[in-house]
C-alpha cells in the first residue's frame, strides 16, 4: 500500500524563478493538504484541496497556488521565487476532506532551495 | 497559533519509557488531541490520536487527563529510532481543518 508520494525530492531553483512540486496521496485518500516547513521550525499550513477545489488556504501570498487532479494527486505551483521560499514542502494526504477525526499522513517532502 | 505548550528538549534512556507532556488548557469539547513525529529529513509521522479516553497502539501510548487540559505521549521502551521532534496538536473534529504545529519537543534517546 504506497503512502503519500512527492516529487522531486531536491529542487535548486533561483530568484524570481517559477516552481512546480507534485503529489500523489495514499491510496484511498481524496484530500490533499500542502505545508511549507522552513529549517528548524514546525510544518505551516499553506492550503487543502479536496473536490479539485482549493478549500481552505494558510497565510500565505498568491504567489502560492495549486491544483488537484481527478485521480486526487495535486500540484503545488510557486511564482516568483524569493530567498524566503526556501523549505522543505510537505504534502499530506486524507480521507473526505478533513472531516471527522482521521489524521493526516504526511510524505517525505520536497527540499527546495532558492540562490 | 498552536495551541499547545510543549518542552523544547527531552532525554531519555535506551530502553526506559520516554513521557512526553503537553499542556493544551484552552481546548474545546470537540478538539481532538494529536500526536505526531518527524525524524530527521523526513516527513512528520502520524503516532496516536485522542478524544477524551486513553489510547493506545503498537507505537504508544496517550494518556488525557480527566479536564483535558493536558496530556502524556508514552513510548514504552524507547530505543535510539525514536529520537525525533514529537509534535502535539489540538484539531477540531471538523470539514477542513488542518494541524497547526508548534516547535515541539526534542527527544534524545541516549545509548
Amino acid at each position: 500500500d504506497a503512502g503519500v508520494t512527492q516529487s522531486p525530492t531536491h529542487l535548486i531553483k533561483t530568484r524570481g524563478q517559477q516552481v512546480t512540486l507534485r503529489c500523489s496521496p495514499k491510496s484511498g485518500h481524496d484530500t490533499v493538504s500542502w505545508y511549507q516547513q522552513a529549517l528548524g521550525q514546525g510544518p505551516q499550513f499553506i492550503f487543502q484541496y479536496y473536490e479539485e477545489e482549493e478549500r481552505q488556504r494558510g497565510n500565505f501570498p498568491d504567489r502560492f497556488s495549486g491544483h488537484q487532479f481527478p485521480n486526487y494527486s495535486s500540484e503545488l505551483n510557486v511564482n516568483a521565487l524569493l530567498l524566503g521560499d526556501s523549505a522543505l514542502y510537505l504534502c499530506a494526504s486524507s480521507l473526505g476532506g478533513s472531516r471527522g477525526a482521521a489524521p493526516q499522513h504526511f510524505g517525505d517532502g520536497t527540499r527546495l532551495s532558492i540562490l | 497559533d498552536a495551541k499547545t505548550t510543549q518542552p523544547p528538549s527531552m532525554d531519555c534512556a535506551e530502553g526506559r519509557a520516554a513521557n512526553l507532556p503537553c499542556n493544551h488548557s484552552t481546548i474545546s469539547g470537540n478538539e481532538y488531541v494529536y500526536w505526531y513525529r518527524q525524524i530527521h529529513s523526513q516527513g512528520p509521522q502520524y503516532i496516536i490520536h485522542g478524544l477524551k479516553n486513553n489510547e493506545t497502539n503498537e507505537m504508544a501510548s496517550l494518556i488525557i487527563t480527566e479536564d483535558r487540559k493536558s496530556s502524556t505521549l508514552i513510548l514504552p521502551h524507547a530505543t535510539l529510532r525514536d529520537t525525533a521532534v514529537y509534535y502535539c496538536i489540538v484539531r477540531v473534529k471538523n470539514y477542513g481543518q488542518n494541524f497547526v504545529f508548534g516547535p515541539g519537543t526534542r527527544l534524545s534517546v541516549l545509548p
